[in-house]
This record gives structure tokens, C-alpha cells and sequence, in this order.
């Protein structure tokens, strides 16, 4: 299985910062790596697919980056309904693998 | 807009069978290019991929479940279903039924139920 290593695991931000979280791949996967948004109680939700591509009706605060083993999601501007876990996942082969998740917490 | 609600028990007893379905509406299970998914996420923790069923009946399973699970799908009722077999306290989870795309060579999940918990549990 490919493993997927995001970091870092938790980090706190304020309302107007820029975040980028990291993901990184176990052996190369090409551009075949997706992000998704959690909230609370909630089902994830597709930020970013193949890397870069963002997902109809997604911000465009959000974008994505990377090839090969090593991954970034950006948020510029953070926004209070931005404060989530965040998760990446290879599709470059099966099973499908996600990273352990990131949790974006307000400082 | 495609939609999709799981349901099934929320309890079950340690070696007995986890039975979920997930009824789609704006889509069908019978058509492509969609392949309809499962996720857990244990309490607390990250996702894990279940496997997924193909409109042509094709399934992929995680080998790390593979002995214990089947997905299914019922093209007259518009559901697909999941059963896992001999259950224990560590298949306790949030598990959730997706809709799943291949695009470009790229998978990815844009729609999901909102999640059932099941508990495993004597």
C-alpha cells in the first residue's frame, strides 16, 4: 500500500493568514493525489483532484500543487468557515489511501 | 445532484454481520462512469477505503478487509450495499457511501452521504 504523510498533523492560524499543508507520498503517484475538507460531524467534502484541478464550486482560495511524491494545499485569506481537518488521497493505485489528516485550528 | 443516504443497524454484536446500504438518488448504480464507494473513519481518526462496486458489477476491496467484505449493488431499488463479515470492536465506525470518479486516470470521491456510526458491541 502506498502510505500518505501529511504535516503537520495540527496547526492553529488566524482569520486572513496563508496555510499550506504538506502531504507526501511513499513512492511516486504522479499528479493522482485529491484533497477533501471535514468538518465536525460531517462527511468530507472534495477540495482539489489530480493535484491542482479545484472542484466546481470551491473557492478559489483554495489551490493545490505537486507531482511525484510531494503534494501542497494552500488556503490564502483563511476564512472562519475554513477551519477544518484536512485530508489528502492517492489514487494512483488500489486500495486507495488517505494521509492521517490535518486539523486547522483558529489561534 | 447526486445524493446518497446510508442506512442499517447502528449496533452490532462482535462476530456477527455489518450490513449498510446506501440509497442513490440523481444517479444511477447501473451506468457509468461512477463507482459507488465505502469509507470508515473510526472515532477520532482518518478515513479508510472499504472498497467500491462499478456499474458493470466489478468490485475493488482493500486487501486488508477484502476476506470479510462484500459490496453489492440492487439496480431496481437504485442502492449498493456493504456487508462485513465476523466483526470486532475495531470495525466500530463512521462509515460512509461515496460516489467515486475516474477522470484522466484519476480517482476521486465528489459525493458522499452524510455518514452512519456503527458500534460493535456486546
Amino acid at each position: 500500500d502506498i502510505q500518505m504523510t501529511q504535516s503537520p498533523s495540527s496547526l492553529s492560524a488566524s482569520v486572513g493568514d496563508r496555510v499550506t499543508i504538506t502531504c507526501r507520498a511513499s513512492q511516486s503517484i504522479s499528479r493522482y493525489l485529491n484533497w477533501y475538507q471535514q468538518k465536525a460531524g460531517k462527511a468530507p467534502n472534495l477540495l482539489i483532484y489530480e493535484a491542482s484541478s479545484l472542484q466546481s464550486g470551491v473557492p478559489s482560495r483554495f489551490s493545490g500543487s505537486g507531482s511525484g511524491t510531494d503534494f501542497t494545499l494552500t488556503i490564502t485569506t483563511l476564512q472562519p468557515e475554513d477551519f477544518a481537518t484536512y485530508y489528502c488521497q492517492q489514487s494512483f493505485s488500489t486500495p486507495l489511501t488517505f494521509g492521517q489528516g490535518t486539523r486547522l485550528e483558529i489561534k | 445532484q447526486v445524493q446518497l443516504q446510508e442506512s442499517g443497524p447502528g449496533l452490532v454484536k462482535p462476530s456477527e454481520t455489518l450490513s449498510l446500504t446506501c440509497t442513490v438518488s440523481g444517479g444511477s448504480v447501473s451506468r457509468g462512469p461512477s463507482h459507488w464507494t465505502w469509507i470508515r473513519q473510526p472515532p477520532g481518526k482518518g478515513l479508510e477505503y472499504i472498497g467500491y462496486i462499478y456499474y458493470s458489477g466489478s468490485t475493488n476491496y482493500n486487501p486488508s478487509l477484502k476476506s470479510r467484505v462484500t459490496i453489492s449493488a440492487d439496480t431496481s431499488k437504485n442502492q449498493f450495499s456493504l456487508k462485513l463479515r465476523s466483526v470486532t470492536a475495531a470495525d466500530t465506525a463512521v462509515y460512509f457511501c461515496a460516489r467515486g470518479r475516474y477522470d484522466s486516470g484519476t480517482y476521486y470521491a465528489d459525493y458522499w452521504g452524510q455518514g452512519t456510526l456503527v458500534t460493535v458491541s456486546s
